[in-house]
Formats: structure tokens, C-alpha cells, sequence
């Protein structure tokens, strides 16, 4: 059982470069979450979607994108990397968004950006 | 706006008992998560409390007091696996996840 499969587990990146953080779910959850996760701090919530074809932006969006062309897929997209961005980036999807369901986590993308 | 407080670090020694605490501030409520996390790896979860009161998972329970913003998390019989983060986690009006820092437990022998 994959669960949840995050891609690339780490990068390191130039500034100024664009990047995509993949993430693929098999549970047919229909939420699913970007978070970033950095020294001291909680883990943040960047973009969610509730269901496949709608995105929202979360704590920290500025500088992401995501789209979710269907349920399993839901890209995290960095069009232009700062140095600020550095971070561990987790992927986490739930049955749905509008319940008291467990997250299930990808084991996150370390990116480094320089 | 919206506040978690756990303790940074706590050391305990195997076989012992520990409490970590956490205090919390939303806006709105539906329950409350404690996850685990180990260095280097994904969040796990460990339990969830909405109601007031104590769950019991083997080893492991967790308390909640909506009325005073305020859970913890018990671990027994603990074990040198068990150094890890545990990180609180309540769930605002919208279930929204609002993530403490987490509380970095270290076990010695």
C-alpha cells in the first residue's frame, strides 16, 4: 500500500528557478494539503484542496501555486525559488475536508534553494 | 488570532511516564490530533479527542478540556523508540488543522 508519494524527497535548487513538488494519493481521499514544515515552527499550511478541480490557499500561499486536475494528483508549484523557500515540504490528503479525519502524510520533498 | 503552547523539549527516562501539554487558542473548535513525528520522517498520527475527557490507546492517552483550552498527551512505559516530536493539533470552525511547534521528547536509558 503506497499511500501517499511525494517527488522529489530532496532538491536542491537555484534561485530564480521554477520547481514542482509531486504528489500522488491511492486512497481516493478527496482533500488534499500542502504544507511546509521549518525549524521551530508548526508545520504551515500553503494550498488545500477539498476535492478534485477546487484549490484554496492556506496560511502561506504566497509564491505557490497547485492545481488538482483529478483525486489523485496534486502538484505544488514554486514558479520563481527564493532562498526563503527553503524548507521540508509534506504532501497529506484526507477522506474529506469538512470532518474530524486523520491526515495521512507523504514522507516529504527536502528543497534546498541557493 | 489563533495559538498553540507546548513545551519546546522534555527528557525522560525509559520506562517512566510523561505529560506533555498543550494549550490552545482557535477560532471555533472541532476536536483536537496529536501526530508523532520522528526525526527526518512524516507525521503519524496518534489520537484524536473532541469530547471532554481522557482516551486511552494502550501506552498511550490523551485528555482534552474544551473549557480551559488545554489537552495533553500520556505515554507510559516508555520506550527508546519513543524519542520523537508529538506535535498538538486543534481544529478550528473551518477543520482546519492549526499545528503546535511540537514538543521534542528524549528518551535516556
Amino acid at each position: 500500500i503506497a499511500g501517499i508519494t511525494q517527488a522529489p524527497t530532496s532538491q536542491i535548487l537555484a534561485a530564480g528557478r521554477r520547481m514542482t513538488l509531486r504528489c500522488t494519493q491511492d486512497m481516493r481521499h478527496n482533500a488534499m494539503y500542502w504544507y511546509r514544515q521549518d525549524l521551530g515552527l508548526g508545520l504551515r499550511l500553503i494550498h488545500y484542496s477539498n476535492t478534485a478541480g477546487t484549490t484554496g490557499k492556506g496560511e502561506v500561499p504566497d509564491g505557490y501555486s497547485v492545481s488538482r486536475a483529478n483525486t489523485d494528483d496534486f502538484p505544488l508549484t514554486l514558479a520563481s525559488a527564493v532562498p526563503s523557500q527553503t524548507s521540508v515540504y509534506f504532501c497529506a490528503s484526507s477522506e474529506s475536508s469538512g470532518n474530524t479525519g486523520e491526515l495521512f502524510f507523504g514522507e516529504g520533498s527536502r528543497l534546498t534553494v541557493l | 488570532g489563533q495559538n498553540i503552547d507546548q513545551p519546546t523539549e522534555m527528557t525522560a527516562t525509559e520506562g517512566a511516564i510523561v505529560q506533555i501539554n498543550c494549550t490552545y487558542q482557535t477560532s471555533g473548535f472541532n476536536g483536537l490530533f496529536w501526530y508523532q513525528q520522528h526525526a527526518g520522517e512524516a507525521p503519524t498520527f496518534l489520537s484524536y479527542n473532541v469530547l471532554d475527557g481522557l482516551e486511552e490507546k494502550g501506552r498511550f492517552s490523551s485528555f482534552l478540556s474544551r473549557s480551559k483550552g488545554y489537552s495533553y498527551l500520556l505515554l507510559k512505559e516508555l520506550q527508546m523508540k519513543d524519542s520523537a516530536s508529538y506535535l498538538c493539533a486543534p481544529q478550528d470552525s473551518n477543520y482546519q488543522l492549526i499545528w503546535g511547534a511540537g514538543t521534542k521528547l528524549i528518551i535516556k536509558p
